[in-house]
């Protein structure tokens, strides 16, 4: 089936080190997303791509980094200049020219 | 630049209750797209509506209804008879044109026995 996979589902980190964060899909989506999600909040923008080799900064891009060398993955690296970066992140993507997002079922990360 | 305003934090209701989440939106484009997702304990977000900006007709879809009224900016969402499974938080978004989602802070609903 098709889908978003997102890896893993719980990440510990300690602070000051950099985590990567895995998104995949089998959907053949040219356009990727990333979204964070705080008690509250709701979710937030960080990155997007919308093809392959490129990609734009959301609301809040701020110590985080991503790259998009494959049209199915689309990682996210969150530094350690990222001064809270315990969150609930998710995944999702879309067809380019589309409404029709998928989403992932997220990554929680914690740093202690 | 896009805003969606859900006013209500949480909402307590007593299974079979009938109960509305409110969902108010700002854009200064006239093609846009609405959303609502639910977002139960597991994380993962479940799609539930997109309706665009030139279909205002209502949409009912079991227990589920939504009112669009643009006079108000607004994208209503009524469960009726509620149950313990709708509870969730439950996220409005907003699309412009075919670029990324602005979500709502969303409403929080605790469906009791």
């Amino acid at each position: 089936d098709g889908g978003i996979t997102q890896s893993p589902k719980y990440l510990f980190r300690k602070e000051g080190q950099n985590v990567t964060l895995s998104c995949e899909q089998n959907l053949n989506h040219d356009a990727m997303y990333w979204y964070r999600q705080d008690p509250g909040q709701g979710l937030r923008l960080i990155y997007y791509s919308q093809i392959v080799n490129d990609f734009q900064k959301g609301d809040i891009a701020e110590g985080y980094s991503v790259s998009r060398e494959k049209k199915e993955s689309f990682p996210l690296t969150v530094t350690s200049a990222q001064k809270n970066p315990t969150a609930f992140y998710l995944c999702a993507s879309s067809p380019t020219g589309s409404q029709g997002y998928t989403f992932g079922s997220g990554t929680r990360l914690t740093v202690v | 630049a896009q805003k969606v305003t859900q006013a209500q934090t949480e909402i307590s209701v007593v299974e079979k209750e009938d109960v509305t989440l409110d969902c108010v939106y700002e854009t200064r484009d006239t093609t846009y797209y609405l959303f609502w997702y639910k977002q139960p304990p597991s994380g993962e977000l479940v799609f539930l509506i997109r309706r665009n900006s030139f279909d205002e007709q209502n949409e009912i879809s079991g227990r589920y209804s939504w009112n669009f009224q643009k006079s108000t900016s607004s994208f209503n969402f009524t469960i009726t008879a509620s149950q313990v499974v709708d509870s969730a938080v439950y996220f409005c978004a907003l699309s412009v044109g075919y670029s990324t989602l602005t979500f709502g802070k969303g409403t929080m609903l605790l469906v009791s026995p």
